[in-house]
């Protein structure tokens, strides 16, 4: 399965203030998807950053809040706009295992922001 | 839209013991995925199910595809202390997305 590394691991941010998330995947890949996980809770999945395309936002989230960026096939970033309190949560990238586990997906460690 | 089941919240057991856990759902999935997650770290995929009826095994995990598609078991035999995390459960209909379960604390005494 794919390797993912993001960028930061863990950050402490000013409210109002914007944050950009980086993710690399060691292979290149179609689609990778951007999670939000709330203290304590479960996965929730942002968007799908497709290549050469606008992502694909899931209910409740929108571009102004958390553009995303996918410059190439093994590139993503994520950005929190305008962070309040309520944005403190692990942000984790994804990318599918392709072929007959398309639909099984790699997590990487996670971006762990703290907004003040 | 579709929700995932997922129990019990946490679990606090003794080392060796066994350990059982599950989702259900009121939508018929068509893939079954079982993560664990340990902290500061993202979910590691530990067993995929694809059928249902399908018994998967994985080292002392065992997991289930239940028969009628909308539920599946997670067992863990004779834990660790390298059991301890947070376990998921996450289900896919057809090309939807996946749909990730609340989730089941492990705390483990030794």
């Amino acid at each position: 399965s794919a390797v993912i590394s993001q960028k930061p691991s863990r950050d402490i941010c000013q409210r109002g203030t914007s944050l950009t998330i980086q993710c690399q995947v060691d292979s290149q890949v179609t689609m990778m998807f951007w999670y939000r996980q709330q203290p304590g809770q479960s996965l929730t999945l942002i968007a799908t950053a497709n290549q050469g395309s606008e992502a694909t936002y899931e209910s409740g989230f929108v571009i102004d809040k958390f553009p995303i960026s996918r410059p190439n096939l093994t590139f993503s970033t994520l950005t929190v706009s305008n962070m309040s309190p309520e944005d403190s949560s692990i942000y984790l990238c994804s990318v599918g295992q392709g072929g007959a586990g398309a639909n099984v997906l790699t997590f990487g460690a996670g971006s762990r922001l703290t907004v003040l | 839209g579709q929700q995932l089941n997922q129990s019990p919240q946490s679990m606090f057991i003794q080392e060796g013991e066994d350990v059982s856990m599950n989702c259900t759902s009121s939508s018929i999935f068509n893939t079954w995925l079982w993560y664990k997650q340990d902290p500061g770290e993202g979910p590691v995929l530990l067993i995929a199910l694809y059928k249902a009826g399908e018994l998967t095994s994985n080292g002392r995990l065992t997991a289930q595809f239940g028969i009628t598609r909308k539920d599946s078991f997670l067992n863990i035999s004779a834990s660790i202390p390298s059991d301890v995390g947070i376990y998921f459960c996450a289900g896919q209909q057809g090309a939807q997305k996946l749909v990730f379960g609340q989730g089941t604390r492990l705390t483990i005494n030794p």
